[in-house]
């Protein structure tokens, strides 16, 4: 099972450069997260989606935009990268229903600009 | 949303059980308490969750005190393996199904 799957594992970028990581799940889930973590620090929500064809702001959402391009796929896009996005990004699934309610992550990509 | 207050970090001996306390005192009667841990290099995984009465899974219970205002994780015997850093977080079953993460507590278990 392949669960929730980020691709890149890895990125740097130079300063103003764009970008979009993949997020996709194969679990059939309806919402779906992006995070970031910094270095010692826990996880900040970005951007969710609670269902698809819906998209909202999380705790930090400026400097991205998010698609929920069907019920698998959920992309996270850097339009004008800085440093200070200099982070680990990780991408989530969850089932909405309030009687299951465990979340899965993936692996996480490794963004760095420079 | 709730907030959630944790120690920064606790140590524990390999075989001991191990509690990790969560004070959430502005809890809402539909919050439901979740734990996840994030070993090293790797995303979060999922613990186990709680809203009311305590839970047992395979792997850790949860104490949820009378009056919801904190909760405590208990790994029964801790291993090597469970060195991470643990993450309590409330989540809003009427609400929009988001989770906000704190700080954590960096759980070191020693040989």
């Amino acid at each position: 099972n392949a669960g929730v799957t980020q691709t890149p594992k890895f990125q740097v970028l130079k300063t103003g450069q764009s970008m979009t990581l993949q997020c996709a799940q194969d679990m059939n889930h309806n919402s779906m997260y992006w995070y970031r973590q910094d270095p010692g620090m826990g996880l900040r929500l970005i951007y969710y989606s609670a269902s698809e064809g819906t998209t909202d702001k999380g705790e930090v959402p400026n400097g991205y935009n998010v698609s929920r391009l069907n019920k698998r796929e959920f992309s996270l896009r850097l339009e004008s990268a800085a440093p200070s996005q200099t982070s680990v990004y990780f991408c989530a699934s969850s089932v909405r229903d309030i009687l299951n309610t465990e979340a899965f992550f993936g692996q996480g990509t490794r963004l760095t600009v420079v | 949303d709730a907030k959630t207050t944790q120690p920064n970090s606790m140590e524990s001996n390999e075989e001991e059980p191990v509690h990790l306390p969560c004070n959430h005192s502005t809890i809402s009667g539909t919050d439901y308490i979740h734990w996840y841990r994030q070993l090293p290099s790797q995303g979060p995984e999922y613990v186990i969750h709680g809203l009311t009465s305590n839970v047992n899974n395979r792997m850790a219970s949860l104490a949820i005190a009378e009056d919801r205002k904190s909760s405590t994780l208990i790994l029964h015997r801790a291993t090597l393996r469970d060195a991470a850093v643990y993450y309590c977080i409330l989540r809003d079953a009427e609400g929009t199904y988001k989770y906000i993460f704190g700080t954590g507590t960096r759980l070191k278990v020693l040989a």
